[in-house]
């Protein structure tokens, strides 16, 4: 395993632009989970998606918030018009289903967003 | 309600001692799995121990060991032989199973400093 990574890892962007998160999972992991943290808080889900099923959307924090996993590989988040209470850590996570619900979600190292 | 609660922001321990940090929990759901989390200041989260609501025994994984009173609904984490490089925060969270529809909750973390 060569571990879960994101791109970019650091973003800033200006109030009103779109900008768009990658993660790739591990291979074979057919879970993946996108978190927002902002300081001082624990991460925050947002979404999840089994292959390329997104089977929880409620928990994004607004319609500007979007995201994606065509192939039921890699995934994309993305924000439209972003403010600045969007500036946070979006962190990603991808796990493999397991019998017995001992699924563990390995995280990647995060993007980090500032909107000016 | 909070389902996930850390009552300490913050703890401080010498090296080489044990050092428990404390997480409660609050669900209605008989299957559940638990989970902690160190977050270094390079931002990544890593995996550390997984307890699953049915397990006999409480969990353990090298220095790390899961103190789980599920009738407390407690989970804490006990760290033996605290080393430098366990300086971070750490995270307890939860997984209810609803249907095969698992969301996650964080707690808003625990600092921990080693200091020599």
């Amino acid at each position: 395993d060569t571990g879960v990574s994101q791109d970019p890892r650091h973003k800033i962007t200006k109030r009103g632009q779109n900008v768009t998160f990658r993660c790739d999972p591990i291979s074979e992991h057919n879970r993946l989970y996108w978190y927002r943290q902002t300081l001082g808080q624990g991460p925050e889900f947002l979404t999840y998606f089994q292959n390329e099923a997104q089977l929880e959307k409620s928990r994004l924090l607004s319609d500007r918030f979007s995201a994606e996993r065509p192939k039921g590989s890699f995934s994309t988040l993305e924000i439209q018009r972003t403010e600045q209470g969007d500036s946070a850590m979006y962190l990603c996570a991808s796990s493999r289903t397991s019998a017995g619900g001992r699924e563990t979600q390995y995280f990647g190292p995060g993007t980090r967003l500032l909107v000016l | 309600a909070q389902k996930i609660t850390q009552t300490q922001p913050g703890m401080f321990v010498q090296e080489k001692e044990a050092v428990t940090l404390d997480c409660t929990y609050d669900t209605s759901d008989p299957s559940y799995g638990l989970f902690w989390y160190k977050q270094p200041s390079s931002g990544e989260m890593i995996f550390l121990i997984y307890q699953g609501s049915y397990d006999q025994q409480n969990a353990t994984e090298g220095r790390y060991s899961l103190n789980f009173q599920k009738a407390r609904k407690s989970a804490n984490l006990v760290i033996s032989a605290s080393q430098l490089g366990d300086s971070a925060m750490y995270f307890c969270a939860m997984r209810e199973g609803r249907g095969g529809s698992y969301i996650p909750t964080f707690g808003r973390g625990t600092s921990l400093i080693v200091h020599p």
